[in-house]
């Protein structure tokens, strides 16, 4: 109930190609759903994040696309550029009641874009 | 501060050993959480703080594992008795609060020998 898949687990993809990264959830309570970017040596950063009253989030080259109803989100990276080559996350969480805002994330994508 | 400072930034220790890791909120951030992540791994839910007192210590893999905060600010992660297994990145995140953003520290590279 806790899990949140995400696939692939590595994308390969050329400079000024479309990234697309995929997560599911399974746990109806989590409202909501951040992407984070990771880089060698780095803690994660927080890139983006959705609520589920929304179906998408655009934030410069960076867009979130949300299916509540298929219990799934995804990152969009738009012009991929080699400098967004980096580890990334999608997590969820619920606010409030014994969650506390706790993270539950994705096994992370290793994204390489080819100049 | 400006950032979540985390230290020591690389540890490596002999099995058996105590270690403390260390990690400095950002300055007001009332929520502070452990993750550790592992080669090639998600991150992995360890304690939550908020102020003093960890509501949720649900992560913690075993009693070896133990971590206090004091004055809301500073947190220790201890674990005694090291074991291979407890090689490692271990990141300290704080946030203002439930629905906000964590900010993460660089993390603490453990390798237990």
């Amino acid at each position: 109930q806790q899990q949140v898949k995400q696939s692939p687990q590595s994308l390969i993809v050329q400079k000024g190609g479309i990234s697309i990264i995929n997560c599911a959830y399974e746990n109806t309570a989590f409202d909501y759903f951040p992407w984070y970017q990771q880089f060698p040596g780095k803690g994660p950063a927080l890139l983006i994040a959705i609520r589920p009253d929304v179906s998408e989030k655009k934030e410069g080259r960076f867009t979130i696309s949300f299916n509540k109803s298929a219990k799934q989100f995804s990152l969009h990276i738009m012009d991929s550029q080699p400098g967004d080559s980096a580890t990334y996350f999608c997590a969820a969480s619920q606010d409030g009641g014994t969650s506390y805002g706790k993270l539950t994330f994705g096994q992370g994508t290793i994204l390489t874009v080819h100049p | 501060g400006a950032g979540v400072s985390q230290s020591p930034s690389n540890k490596v220790t002999e099995k058996g050993k105590d270690v403390e890791l260390r990690c400095d909120p950002i300055s007001g951030h009332t929520a502070l959480y452990w993750y550790r992540q592992s080669l090639g791994q998600g991150l992995e839910f360890l304690i939550y703080f908020q102020g003093n007192s960890a509501p949720d210590k649900s992560g913690l893999p075993s009693d070896r594992f133990s971590a206090e905060r004091t004055g809301g600010s500073v947190s220790t992660l201890t674990i005694q008795r090291t074991q291979q297994e407890d090689s490692a990145v271990y990141l300290c995140a704080s946030s203002q609060g439930q629905g906000r953003g964590y900010t993460f520290g660089s993390g603490t590279r453990l390798t237990v020998v």
